[in-house]
């Protein structure tokens, strides 16, 4: 089946270091973002990128840093500038055209230890 | 102001209840979505609109592109519809924005 894998589920990080969450879909989708939801509140955008070797920043992108080296992968890498990186992380693909729909990743919990 | 605002907040319903959630936005759109989040995180893609109205199954989506705003009607609601329901608007670009969802309780 298509979809979009993320991994891990849960994540923890320590003081000062960067973690990284991974982010495959093979849906063979150009567009792809990454996502932040704390409790309570909606989807803030961090990254998107809308082709292979190319991204943009979103509203909340600093202390975060993506590649998107081939089209089937986004990892976003949490630094440890970072200084409140517990929340939620989503990762979604987006097919275009007249039948534009989204599609989520599970998600990814990350808690600093 | 946030540039995706839903309301309610919360709503809680009796089973068989007719529900209507509604969104407003203040940016130019090319397409408004309707997503349906679970308790666990997981998201799904309810709708996709441009114009007019679309249904599926007992969901029906509006939206009116002059006055900025989508309604999702849900018919004969089941505790199973109990969820997070989210708004969101793609604006003349690749960027997506968010509602801050509402949180509907079906109860039986």
């Amino acid at each position: 089946d298509g979809g979009i894998t993320q991994s891990p589920k849960y994540l923890f990080r320590k003081e000062g270091q960067n973690v990284t969450l991974s982010c495959e879909q093979n849906l063979n989708h150009d567009a792809m973002y990454w996502y932040r939801q704390d409790p309570g509140q909606g989807l803030r955008l961090i990254y998107y990128s809308q082709i292979v070797n190319d991204f943009q920043k979103g509203d909340i992108a600093e202390g975060y840093s993506v590649s998107r080296e081939k089209k089937e992968s986004f990892p976003l890498t949490v630094t440890s500038a970072q200084k409140n990186p517990t929340a939620f992380y989503l990762c979604a693909s987006r097919y275009p055209g007249r039948r534009e729909k989204l599609f989520f990743g599970s998600g990814t919990q990350l808690s600093v230890l | 102001k946030n540039e995706v605002e839903q309301s309610p907040q919360n709503l809680t319903a009796q089973e068989g209840e007719f529900i209507t959630i509604n969104c407003s936005y203040s940016v130019g759109i090319s397409a408004l979505h309707w997503l349906q989040q679970h308790p666990g995180g997981g998201i799904v893609s309810l709708f996709m609109l441009s114009s007019g109205k679309k249904k599926h199954g007992r969901l029906i989506a509006t939206i009116n592109i002059q006055e900025k705003h989508s309604s999702l009607h849900i018919t004969a609601s089941h505790p199973r519809d109990s969820a997070v329901y989210i708004c969101a608007v793609r604006p003349n670009n690749n960027d997506m924005r968010f509602g801050a969802g509402t949180r509907l309780t079906v109860k039986p």
